[in-house]
């Protein structure tokens, strides 16, 4: 079954930090995995995709994502944070049958001056 | 001009109301699919639709309806509203080819049932 673990609902970093948000799937198949951001009222927006290829992937404003089989995992970072980059963090998995995406319970960051 | 629409933005209504919540794209996708958001929950799928005649439940379907009026238009109606269906829900489509289920939001409608 097709699931996804997002550890830590909240994550506090200061401005220039390293931001680190973690991200564990479960996929009965070679998983399609995302990374999407939700700023306030707005609706949700791609950050970052693997499919296949290059396990470590890159995304906007400065984020990047490491696809790790052997740890089931897809954690999201940014060398520095910026006071822009508060917002609600979510990861997904595709289905198995590639028909619909299944959503982590989503991490709020928050970043200090 | 934004690709996925969705309206009202915000909206409130009593207990045991009819609401039609609505989406439009004009992203030429043919897959679309309503969720809704609650803290601490993420987003969990009510529907989700292939094309006009092809309707599927998603793990919270009770509750809800949906209508396929055309590619563009994906509704979502709450035939009597309760409390607990008071949430954050969002539109979105996704391409069928090539995509990887990548899928594109719209602003989300607020909805608060008293």
């Amino acid at each position: 079954a097709q699931s996804v673990t997002q550890l830590g609902s909240h994550v506090s970093v200061s401005e220039g930090a390293l931001v680190l948000l973690r991200c564990n799937y479960s996929s009965s198949v070679p998983p399609y995995l995302f990374w999407y951001v939700q700023y306030p009222n707005q609706g949700l927006q791609l950050l970052l995709k693997y499919t296949t290829g290059a396990t470590l992937v890159k995304g906007i404003n400065g984020f990047e994502a490491e696809f790790k089989k052997s740890e089931t995992s897809f954690h999201l970072t940014k060398p520095s944070a910026h006071m822009s980059d508060a917002a609600e963090y979510f990861c997904a998995v595709s289905g198995a049958f590639r028909d619909k995406l299944i959503f982590g319970t989503g991490t709020r960051l928050q970043v200090f001056p | 001009d934004a690709d996925v629409t969705q309206t009202p933005r915000n909206r409130i209504t009593k207990t045991g109301k009819r609401i039609m919540l609505e989406c439009s794209q004009t992203k030429g996708h043919d897959r679309m699919y309503w969720y809704r958001q609650d803290p601490g929950l993420g987003l969990r799928l009510i529907y989700y639709s292939f094309d006009v005649k092809d309707i599927n439940k998603g793990e919270i379907s009770d509750g809800y309806s949906v209508s396929r009026q055309a590619q563009a238009k994906f509704s979502l109606s709450l035939e009597s509203a309760i409390p607990n269906q008071t949430a954050l829900y969002f539109c979105a489509t996704s391409a069928v080819r090539g995509a990887y289920n990548e899928q594109f939001f719209g602003p989300g409608t607020r909805l608060t049932v008293l």
